[in-house]
This record gives structure tokens, C-alpha cells and sequence, in this order.
């Protein structure tokens, strides 16, 4: 089955600071999203992005599906920002959505 | 409006309980999921329904129980769960297929 790979695990950063996170997957996928679920659990999609790139104010996403990657960018960043931030795929049958194993992001004033 | 409903927010249970974990949901969407999230893990699903029919079942034990009354609610009913099966439970619907998933804020099981 599909696996859903994602790096760094762990990325702390001051406020203000730049960063990539990285999403690889096994296989083709279908309808790539980004998530940031904050530290009461809340699941908040970031972006749906199977190709291409988008940006939502400090936040951007670009998918390279040909070579099975995604990074996600966060622009200068706030403690606000903090929490686990995953990516998911469906697979191919398209029945079920695949999460990685996360990145925890902490930003410090 | 994006949001899907979840109550409670907190369940603490024995045992011996029988416990119902309710979703709601009013984008019109004609999916919506379960899954199960253990503490420093990403969510694992459980089950999925689509158009009101139980459609995935990940071998999830008998003792989690899925219910669709309609197109709107989702309901888990539990019953004689174990301790291991504290977790975050989150509900999710979509449109349909692989269209994009939104998440409820989740309950908060704790199973004693």
C-alpha cells in the first residue's frame, strides 16, 4: 500500500523564522492534503493540493507529483503556528486517507 | 460553512459502560469517517461510510459500534471497552471519494 513519509519529526523554531517541511510519497497519490492540528486536537486543513502551488498568507504548498513529493512553507512564523503538522493521501482505491507520521513544529517568542 | 460537530468533548468511561460518540455534519457531504488517534500518532481510520452505508471496516473490534441515521450524524456507540482504547476519536466527512476531508475537534476518551 501507499506510504506517506514526512520530515523533518521535529523542527523548533524562534518567532519570525522560515521553514520547509517535506511529505514523500511511495506511489502515485491522489489529493494530497495538509493539515495542522493544533495541541487541543483540532484537525485544520491547510491545503488540498494533488499538483501545483498554492498560497494562503504566510502558509504556501507545492506538490511535485511526477517526483512524489510536497513541502509545505511557513513564512515567519508565530507561536501560533505550533503543533503537528501532517500530510495525507488517499490510496489508490481511493476508499481511505493516509497520514504520515507528522512534523511537531514549536515556535518560541 | 466548513465545520463538522462533535460531543462530547470529553468522555470518561468503565468498563462495564455503554457510551455513544455523536458527529454532525451540514455541508451536504455523503461521506464521513471515524479514526482513531493514540497520543504522538496520526489518525488511523476506522471506519468509513458513504451514502449512508457502512462501506470500510478496518478490522476495528466489535466492541466500537458505527451507526448513520441519516446523512448528517455519524454516530460510534461504545461498549465494554478496554483501557488501550483511550484516544482521541475525530470525525471527518467529504463531499465524496477523495475529495478533501474535514475534521470535527475530536472527544477525548478516556477509559478507566
Amino acid at each position: 500500500g501507499i506510504q506517506v513519509e514526512q520530515s523533518p519529526p521535529d523542527l523548533i523554531l524562534q518567532e519570525g523564522a522560515n521553514s520547509t517541511l517535506r511529505c514523500n510519497f511511495s506511489d502515485s497519490v491522489n489529493n494530497l492534503q495538509w493539515f495542522h492540528q493544533n495541541p487541543w486536537g483540532q484537525l485544520i486543513n491547510l491545503f488540498y493540493i494533488p499538483s501545483g502551488t498554492k498560497q494562503n498568507g504566510r502558509l504556501s504548498a507545492t506538490t511535485v507529483a511526477t517526483e512524489r513529493y510536497s513541502l509545505l512553507y511557513i513564512s515567519s512564523s508565530q507561536t501560533t503556528d505550533s503543533g503537528v503538522y501532517f500530510c495525507a493521501a488517499y490510496n489508490q482505491a481511493g476508499t481511505a486517507l493516509i497520514f504520515g507520521k507528522g512534523t511537531t513544529l514549536s515556535v518560541s517568542s | 460553512d466548513t465545520e463538522v460537530t462533535q460531543t462530547p468533548k470529553h468522555l470518561v468511561m468503565g468498563m462495564t459502560n455503554k457510551k455513544s460518540l455523536k458527529c454532525e455534519q451540514h455541508m451536504g457531504h455523503r461521506a464521513m469517517y471515524w479514526y482513531k488517534q493514540k497520543a504522538k500518532k496520526p489518525p488511523e481510520l476506522m471506519f468509513v461510510y458513504s451514502y449512508e452505508k457502512l462501506s470500510i471496516n478496518e478490522s476495528v473490534p466489535s466492541r466500537f459500534s458505527p451507526e448513520c441515521p441519516n446523512s448528517s450524524l455519524l454516530n460510534l456507540h461504545l461498549h465494554a471497552l478496554q483501557p488501550e482504547d483511550s484516544a482521541l476519536y475525530l470525525c471527518a466527512s467529504s463531499q465524496a471519494g477523495t475529495d478533501t476531508q474535514y475534521f470535527g475537534p475530536g472527544t477525548r476518551l478516556t477509559v478507566l
